[in-house]
């Protein structure tokens, strides 16, 4: 099965400056990679998703990039802010299934 | 965006009972429903697949009689932990898949379960 592998587990960055987490996968199939950002005590929220046909997606200060060849695709914060801080997750699986297996999770902290 | 809810948002329950966790797609109807399971500092661990008016499907290593889904409408999904534990305490995360053949998946805010 999938196996997505995440970096790094937590991440600390002044306010303003960019963040970026990394992920990888194993399987050579899937073309779906989503991204969630999970505050503390509630459900993870998806943020952004690319597929693969796509090599880079952005949406105001987030950006996702996927390099299908090496099997990795990453996730950019630029301008980070205070209310950035959360753990992000990556996961990766395939259009028409209903599987996602996720990585670990980043927490991320925005210092002021 | 599309909106996902559960409830109840946090239960406190007695060892040896059973409590019940709804999850409702608010303004989308969702063939397919996921339950999770989340330890603290943990990433998702998926515990099944929901099929409206279908069994679900359950993941390797997980109680199918303990951890009981119904999915008896394309907007509503029950997870009921029978004969809670205290090793059942944990965040119980639903998601439900928008559209069909589409992968784009979201997540209920999450239910906390203590067994106390």
């Amino acid at each position: 099965g999938e196996n997505v592998e995440q970096h790094p587990s937590t991440l600390s960055v002044q306010e303003g400056d960019s963040a970026v987490i990394k992920c990888t996968y194993s399987d050579s199939a899937s073309n779906y990679f989503p991204w969630y950002k999970q505050e503390l005590g509630k459900g993870p929220q998806l943020i952004i998703d690319i597929r693969s046909n796509v090599g880079e997606k952005k949406d105001q200060r987030i950006a996702v990039t996927l390099n299908k060849t090496a099997k990795h695709f990453s996730l950019h914060i630029t301008e980070t802010q205070p209310e950035d801080s959360a753990v992000y997750f990556c996961a990766a699986g395939l259009i028409n299934d209903y599987k996602l297996s996720f990585g670990a999770g980043t927490t991320v902290t925005v210092r002021a | 965006g599309a909106v996902v809810s559960q409830h109840p948002s946090r239960v406190i329950c007695k060892s040896g009972t059973s409590v019940k966790i709804e999850c409702r797609s608010l303004d989308f109807q969702a063939t397919t429903m996921f339950w999770y399971r989340q330890f603290p500092k943990k990433s998702l661990m998926l515990m099944a697949t929901s099929n409206e008016g279908s069994k679900a499907t359950y993941e390797q290593g997980v109680e199918k009689d303990k951890f009981l889904i119904n999915h008896a409408s394309l907007t509503l999904s029950t997870l009921t932990v029978t004969s809670a534990h205290p090793e059942d305490s944990s965040f119980y995360i639903c998601s439900a898949r928008l559209g069909r053949g589409g992968n784009t998946i979201y997540f209920g805010e999450g239910s906390w379960l203590t067994v106390v």
